[in-house]
């Protein structure tokens, strides 16, 4: 297994231009999330999914689109890129959403000048 | 106010020290708890869960009080590679995984 995979590891954008970040895991996983995470600011929630077809907004959803076509594919959307969205970016996925370990990707690292 | 909140730290303790964190949340709905372990620029990795009983992994205890909101973390006998940051995780009834923003921990030999 794989595990959880992020691409790209680092990007630099310039305002205004948008990307899609990729996740996929092969661990059969239902539940799949984003986060960022800045200095001091710990991990914050942007998008999560509990399961293939359904997605729901996290802590800071705004500038972020998500969709969950598939089990294994959960890609984040910035739809048009800000220098307050320069951030490193985690995904992650567990079994289920009843409390199970959440596994997490090794993140994408991204500047938006 | 953050739905789950912890002191930043930097906790700088000697090898063998005994440390403990805690980690308040506010929704009292919240109903599964954990501590991660994060690593300086690395992905976190679970370190435990907590449960209602309490429960112990080697020289890791993890409490949880529902009354008062808040989950403990301790650590006992602190080795060199505990030097990490430790970050608590809330799931609410939404199953939203809110973290929060970690406390670091130096041991220092």
């Amino acid at each position: 297994n794989a595990g959880v995979t992020q691409t790209p590891k680092f990007q630099v954008l310039k305002t205004g231009q948008s990307m899609t970040l990729q996740c996929a895991q092969d661990m059969n996983h239902e539940y799949m999330s984003w986060y960022r995470q800045d200095p001091g600011m710990g991990l914050r929630l942007i998008h999560y999914s509990v399961g293939a077809g359904i997605t729901d907004q996290g802590e800071v959803p705004n500038g972020y689109n998500v969709s969950r076509s598939t089990t294994e594919d959960f890609p984040l959307r910035l739809l048009s890129a800000a220098p307050s969205q320069t951030s490193v970016y985690f995904c992650a996925s567990s079994y289920s959403s009843s409390g199970d370990t959440q596994y997490f990707g090794p993140g994408t690292r991204l500047t938006v000048l | 106010r953050k739905e789950v909140e912890q002191d930043p730290g930097p906790f700088n303790v000697p090898e063998g020290a005994t440390v403990a964190f805690n980690c308040t949340y506010s929704n009292s709905a919240s109903q599964s708890f954990f501590w991660y372990r994060q690593d300086c620029r690395k992905e976190p990795k679970l370190l435990m869960s907590v449960y209602s009983s309490g429960n112990e992994d080697g020289r890791f205890t993890a409490q949880l009080n529902r009354a008062s909101q808040y989950i403990s973390l301790l650590i006992r006998d602190s080795k060199l590679s505990d030097s990490a940051t430790y970050l608590c995780a809330v799931m609410d009834s939404s199953y939203k995984l809110i973290f929060g923003s970690g406390t670091r921990l130096l041991v220092r030999p």
